[in-house]
């Protein structure tokens, strides 16, 4: 199975911030790599697919990059509205393996 | 308006069994595979198995081959996840989830479901 690393596991920050989530695959995944938002109580919902793509609907400033084994999930300006826990996803083998997650809180 | 609901989940003892249903809306059901996804209390996510739209090739984890078996019934709208031989580990929120392919394996999860609870417990 394709193991992924997410870092950090939790990230305080300010509105208004820049934050940076990466996510390290175990092996080659090219960019089949996908982003999700998950709010308390609630399901995931997809923000970025194949590592940079912006899911319909989703503000600008959420981006993706990356490809081969390290992505990064890029919030270019913080809003209260994002705390959430995000998680990467590789889909290029069965069993689709998710990170482990980064819960985002504002500080 | 696509919309996925689950229903189905309660609260069993260990051994038992239990069938999860996901009804899809607003999109054609078979022309896409399905898959479900769990969430232990507290947890990540996690993948459990897939059905295809087409053909219904079927897939799952290795935590559960063997006592899971997914299924769909298109002319119902219908993905089921027949679950046997159940372990406390196996409590979590069951998430249905839809590809935006026919086939497993090519695309994210674009749509969930609200998800519905499992609790194995003496």
């Amino acid at each position: 199975d394709i193991q992924m690393t997410q870092s950090p596991s939790s990230l305080s920050a300010s509105v208004g911030d820049r934050v940076t989530i990466t996510c390290q695959a175990s092996q080659d995944i090219a960019n089949f790599l996908n982003w999700y938002q998950q709010k308390p109580g609630k399901a995931p919902k997809l923000l970025i697919y194949a590592a940079y793509n912006l899911e319909t609907g989703v503000p600008s400033r959420f981006s993706g990059s990356g490809s081969g084994t390290d992505f990064t999930f890029t919030i270019s300006s913080l809003q209260p509205e994002d705390i959430a826990t995000y998680y990467c996803q590789q889909y290029n083998n069965l069993p689709y393996t998710f990170g482990q997650g980064t819960k985002l809180e504002i500080k | 308006e696509v919309q996925l609901v689950e229903s189905g989940g309660s609260l069993v003892q260990p051994g038992g069994s239990l069938r999860l249903s996901c009804a899809g809306s607003g999109f054609t059901f078979s022309n896409y595979a399905m898959s479900w996804v769990r969430q232990a209390p507290g947890k990540g996510l996690e993948w459990v198995s897939a059905i295809s739209g087409g053909d219904y090739s079927t897939y799952y984890a290795d935590s559960v081959k063997g006592r899971f078996t997914i299924s769909r019934d298109n002319s119902e709208n219908t993905l089921y996840l027949q679950m046997h031989s159940l372990r406390a580990e196996d409590t979590a929120v069951y998430y249905c989830a839809k590809e935006v392919d026919p086939l497993v394996g090519l695309t994210p999860f674009d749509y969930w479901g609200q998800g519905t609870l499992v609790t194995v417990s003496s």
